[in-house]
């Protein structure tokens, strides 16, 4: 079983549809990034939480440690968007345990 | 905004060969990372390197790879004898410290082909 379970794996959407990406995990963790992957390759992370809810812009992030799992979440997506986001708990000292991602392609 | 930044972009190289990638971590970071990504896999931790020497390590980070810090701005991960099984995109991140809630910094990667 993996340690890091993304839901869907893969979503399409229209653009200004409210998205949610889900994230499960069995690894005991201390925080959680969500990270975002662009086709070219390139990581940039967009959240760090450890507990509740986090908002960025069109982005909200919630954790609830006791349950192992967390959501991400877009408002008024756009094309833009599109990229693959991946979940990524922390279970060492600082070690980051990544999920598969989910591929989000946000269409016109 | 300051940035990892990593060099080559791309590298190509023979089976048994030695490679080194080079990372420039954010200049006030303490800890430095490697990860790398198969293609169409999921990013894999390699090892994190806090005040000159690894204070973490998968299981992937056999003998064939060193970490390095030789000045004060680079961090570099050498592969001593590649395998075709090397063939990845290799990221380098840094964070200011290792609490729980600092982000780590990604660099753009570097992609390695072994042939």
């Amino acid at each position: 079983k993996n340690e890091v379970e993304q839901s869907p794996q893969n979503l399409t959407a229209q653009e200004g549809e409210f998205i949610t990406i889900n994230c499960s995990y069995s690894v005991g963790i201390s925080a959680l990034h969500w990270l975002q992957q662009h086709p070219g390759g390139g990581i940039v992370s967009l959240f760090m939480l450890s507990s509740g809810k986090k908002k960025h812009g069109r982005l909200i992030a919630t954790i609830n440690i006791q349950e192992k799992h967390s959501s991400l979440h877009i408002t008024a997506s756009h094309p833009r968007d599109s990229a693959v986001y991946i979940c990524a708990p922390r279970a060492g000292a600082q070690k980051l345990v990544f999920g598969q991602g989910t591929r989000l392609t946000i269409n016109p | 905004e300051p940035e990892v930044t990593q060099t080559p972009s791309h590298q190509v190289t023979q089976m048994g060969q030695e490679v080194i990638l080079r990372c420039v971590p954010i200049s006030n970071h303490l800890y430095f990372y490697w990860y790398r990504q198969i293609l169409g896999q999921k990013v894999e931790f390699l090892v994190s390197f806090y005040n000159n020497e690894i204070s973490e390590k998968s299981e992937i980070f056999d003998d064939q790879f060193s970490v390095e810090r030789p000045d004060g701005s680079n961090f570099t991960l050498k592969i001593r004898s590649t395998k075709l099984e090397d063939s990845a995109m290799y990221f380098c991140a840094s964070s200011r410290d290792s609490t729980d809630l600092v982000t780590q910094y990604f660099g753009p990667g570097t992609r390695l082909l072994v042939l």
